[in-house]
């Protein structure tokens, strides 16, 4: 099915925990894209991991890349409050293809 | 840096009624994207565009229509606004990066709510 029709998955944490979330995705792919959706906002690329990558890291957040698996993670460290929001993987439809395609998201809050 | 700019940001239509988003970019990217957010929901694609008056369906195109007349610009327009329906739509531009879709910027959405 269409990753976009499931319903977001939820997770809520303190601040100061590290958290994963994880996609998994259904065609080969060269590319894993995350992003992160603040309320009212488009998304924003936080992370992009390429197939040559198995690892990629961006200050508080790693990303993790298994193509033989296809799935990748997102990793936030030491989370904080404005880490909340709705954060998503986004692959090719297919090796090479022009069209994105994205996960179902999980929603993302951080608590005091 | 650039923009993407969607108008209106909140459109209210009546059903059966044709209603038309516009999208505009000016990080001179090649190709262009729509996208359909449910509430609780990812985004699914509609429609993209890999370059000037070309149009690509996405797995969402059906009651919808796409224009790409301009390399700037992408409009999406919903054929028949369905009742009660409410979505967020998304446009999006990218450039081809070595052999992989490059980074997305999004703009920052268009509401729409069907009476």
């Amino acid at each position: 099915s269409q990753w976009g029709e499931e319903n977001l998955q939820a997770l809520s944490i303190q601040e100061g925990e590290d958290v994963t979330m994880n996609c998994s995705y259904k065609t080969y792919t060269t590319v894993v894209h995350w992003y992160r959706q603040d309320s009212g906002r488009g998304p924003a690329l936080i992370i992009l991991i390429r197939s040559n990558e198995r690892e990629k890291r961006s200050g508080r957040l790693r990303a993790t890349l298994d193509t033989s698996s296809q799935s990748s993670s997102l990793s936030i460290t030491a989370a904080q409050c404005e880490d909340t929001a709705v954060y998503f993987c986004a692959t090719e439809a297919s090796s090479g293809s022009w069209q994105l395609i994205f996960g179902s998201g999980t929603q993302l809050t951080v608590m005091p | 840096g650039g923009i993407i700019t969607q108008t209106p940001k909140f459109l209210i239509g009546q059903e059966g009624q044709k209603l038309t988003l516009k999208c505009q970019q000016n990080f001179n990217h090649d190709t262009m994207y729509w996208y359909r957010q449910d509430s609780g929901k990812g985004l699914r694609l509609i429609y993209y565009s890999i370059t000037e008056n070309d149009l690509q369906k996405g797995d969402l195109s059906e009651g919808y229509d796409a224009s790409r007349e301009k390399k700037s610009s992408f409009s999406l327009t919903v054929t028949s606004a369905q009742k009660n329906e409410m979505a967020v739509f998304l446009c999006a531009s990218s450039i081809r990066d070595r052999s992989n879709t490059g980074q997305l910027y999004f703009g920052e959405g268009s509401k729409l709510t069907v009476l």
